[in-house]
């Protein structure tokens, strides 16, 4: 089936270290984005990239890194800069830049 | 400053129809309006998109007037099942202009 498939559903992070969240989509779009949602709010942009090997920083990116090796891939790094990274988080990616499709989302703990 | 607005939260009784209405200033002329909705520890989904005047589908009917600052989601008897987090959104250049969301609380 097509779709975007995020991992782990589930993920906690110790105090000081990196985390990577995966991202994936088999439905050939060229722009991938990264979202955080706090509970109960709505979503804020992270990084975004519009084409492999290219992206751009959103409204909250600091703490957070990306890469785009691939057209298929989106992942996102959550560095020990990001000091409140408990969240949850939503990769997304669109073609036509009117539609937005959404993973299931990561849920992302630190103990 | 492109901005969107909702009303925060909404009650509603199974079999009523629910307005949910969404102002957007700024929007531009090739955008379009989408709603999603949004059940507790999952993504968006899709609900409806339109340009301009009247679009519906198995689901939902979205209103949109001429001058386009403003969308309508219509959500024909609801039931308990309706109950989540409904978000407006359009287009921004390269990126994607969210609402705050409306909490819809579908009551029995």
């Amino acid at each position: 089936d097509g779709g975007i498939t995020q991992s782990p559903k589930y993920l906690f992070r110790k105090e000081g270290q990196n985390v990577t969240l995966s991202c994936e989509q088999n439905l050939n779009h060229d722009a991938m984005y990264w979202y955080r949602q706090d509970p109960g709010q709505g979503l804020r942009l992270i990084y975004y990239s519009q084409i492999v090997n290219d992206f751009q920083k959103g409204d909250i990116a600091e703490g957070y890194s990306v890469s785009r090796e691939k057209k298929e891939s989106f992942p996102l790094t959550v560095t020990s800069a990001q000091k409140n990274p408990t969240a949850f988080y939503l990769c997304a990616s669109t073609s036509s830049g009117n539609t937005i499709y959404f993973g299931e989302g990561s849920w992302l703990t630190v103990v | 400053l492109a901005k969107t607005t909702q009303p925060i939260s909404m009650d509603s009784y199974e079999g009523q129809e629910v307005n949910i209405t969404c102002s957007h200033n700024n929007i531009a002329t090739n955008d379009y309006i989408t709603w999603y909705q949004q059940f507790p520890s999952q993504g968006p989904r899709f609900i409806i998109q339109g340009y301009k005047t009247k679009v519906t589908n198995e689901v939902a009917s979205l209103f949109i007037p001429a001058d386009r600052k403003s969308s309508t989601l219509s959500l024909p008897r609801v039931s308990l099942s309706d109950t989540a987090v409904y978000y407006c959104l359009y287009t921004r250049g390269q990126n994607f202009v969210f609402g705050p969301g409306t909490r819809l609380s579908v009551l029995p």
